[in-house]
């Protein structure tokens, strides 16, 4: 079965600083999705990756996928408070159901 | 305005219990599903019905068993709650049956003392 796993697991940053999340998966990608979950609610859709080397960006974030698609990065420009959360990606299953497996996430702190 | 909404956002309730969670999605959306989420906030896929069908079924106790009235509405009634079942369980839908673009309510904490 699929796995997915992202580094690091938290991360803390002062406000205005750039990061990156990555996101590996154990198989090659059907497609990669990138969640954001803020504290007591549920996920929002960020963006989706689906060909090799790709790559979105949506205001100040920025995702890509490799050219293998076993890998993805998250990257947030400019940090700010806004921006903390948990993000998940998650591996499309390519059987038309719709499935998501997740990796665990990572926890975003940024301090003003 | 909500576009998937669940009821109710906390439940407390003791082992032995049985319990309801309600999903409702005002999105027209053809797909809906219900996802746990761990202590350690690991999500993982339970169940998903696309217009009132069973779709994915993952495995999950018997004990826990979804129902889909109409295709706006995904409830998920727990029997015989056990500890292990503190979670907290998030509902979604999707426009279609294979879209991973899925809209999230905003979770319903279960804590089974």
């Amino acid at each position: 079965s699929q796995e997915l796993e992202q580094s690091p697991q938290s991360l803390i940053v002062q406000e205005g600083k750039n990061l990156t999340i990555n996101c590996t998966s154990s198989k090659t990608l059907y497609g990669l999705y990138w969640y954001k979950q803020k504290y007591g609610e549920g996920l929002i859709f960020l963006m989706m990756l689906q060909k090799g080397g790709e790559e979105k960006s949506h205001e100040k974030i920025t995702a890509k996928l490799d050219e293998k698609k076993q890998q993805s990065s998250l990257h947030i420009t400019a940090s700010q408070p806004s921006h903390a959360g948990i993000y998940l990606c998650g591996a499309g299953d390519p059987s038309n159901t719709g499935k998501l497996i997740f990796g665990q996430g990572t926890t975003l702190q940024v301090k003003p | 305005d909500t576009a998937v909404s669940q009821t109710p956002k906390y439940l407390v309730t003791q082992m032995g219990n049985d319990k309801s969670i309600k999903c409702e999605q005002n999105l027209g959306h053809d797909t809906m599903y219900w996802y746990k989420q761990d202590s350690k906030k690991f999500l993982k896929i339970m169940f998903s019905y696309n217009n009132k069908e069973l779709i994915i079924n993952e495995t999950v106790p018997n004990r826990f068993s979804p129902k889909s009235p109409d295709k706006a509405h995904l409830n998920l009634h727990i029997n015989s709650l056990e500890l292990g079942d503190s979670a907290v369980y998030f509902c979604a839908s999707s426009q279609g049956q294979g879209s991973h673009e899925q809209y999230f309510g905003p979770g319903t904490r279960l804590t089974v003392t």
